[in-house]
């Protein structure tokens, strides 16, 4: 198993550019989630999805998309980059209380 | 919503020594209390958890402790070692299922060989 997969894994933006960080796992996990990391203040949930078709917004969703047509994928788009989303983002999937995080991609918007 | 704070952000010790992280959370209805070890570079991985029915959890050298009066927790590193130097996180998660699990800011350990 590869567990949980993020590409790519380092991405420079100029403002104003869209891009999507895709994330994949092969645990046959139900639920994935996306987490932007910024020095300080840990780990917070941009959005979440329990399951193919359904996904929700977390704590801080603005500027972000977030699609799950299948088990294994769940992609975040960002629409409009800004210097504010400069950020290391995580995936992480769960069966239901363990989550695995992928590597991480570290984001830089100029 | 949940809200969960982390003390100190930092902590230096001597090898060898113990170390100790606190957690409070806000929301009463929290459950489940996952701690994640993060190394320098590299994605958070779960060390240990304990579930709100439990007051003390222990594996090897990490255990972890639970007051749901006080709503506080703790987590409790013995005979630290060069290689627990990371940074780590505690968590707070409401109900079952799939539910929002809410993290603390982080504790940089430095152990000191």
């Amino acid at each position: 198993n590869a567990g949980v997969t993020q590409t790519p894994k380092f991405q420079v933006l100029k403002t104003g550019q869209s891009m999507t960080l895709q994330c994949a796992q092969d645990m046959n996990h139900e639920y994935m989630s996306w987490y932007r990391q910024d020095p300080g203040m840990g780990l917070r949930l941009i959005h979440y999805s329990v399951g193919a078709g359904i996904t929700d917004q977390g704590e801080v969703p603005n500027g972000y998309n977030v699609s799950r047509s299948t088990t294994e994928d769940f992609p975040l788009r960002l629409l409009s980059a800004a210097p504010s989303q400069t950020s290391v983002y995580f995936c992480a999937s769960s069966y239901v209380d363990t989550q695995y995080f992928g590597p991480g991609t570290r984001l830089t918007v100029l | 919503g949940e809200n969960v704070e982390q003390h100190p952000s930092t902590l230096s010790v001597q090898e060898g020594d113990s170390a100790v992280i606190k957690c409070t959370y806000s929301d009463s209805a929290s459950n489940y209390f996952p701690w994640y070890k993060q190394e320098l570079g590299k994605r958070p991985q779960l060390i240990i958890d304990i579930r709100s029915n439990v007051g003390e959890k222990k594996d090897q050298r990490i255990a972890v402790t639970l007051n749901k009066t006080a709503k506080h927790f703790s987590l409790h590193i013995t005979e630290t070692q060069p290689e627990d130097s990371a940074v780590y996180f505690c968590a707070a998660r409401i109900g079952g299922g799939y539910q929002k699990v809410t993290f603390g800011t982080g504790t940089k350990l430095q152990v000191i060989p």
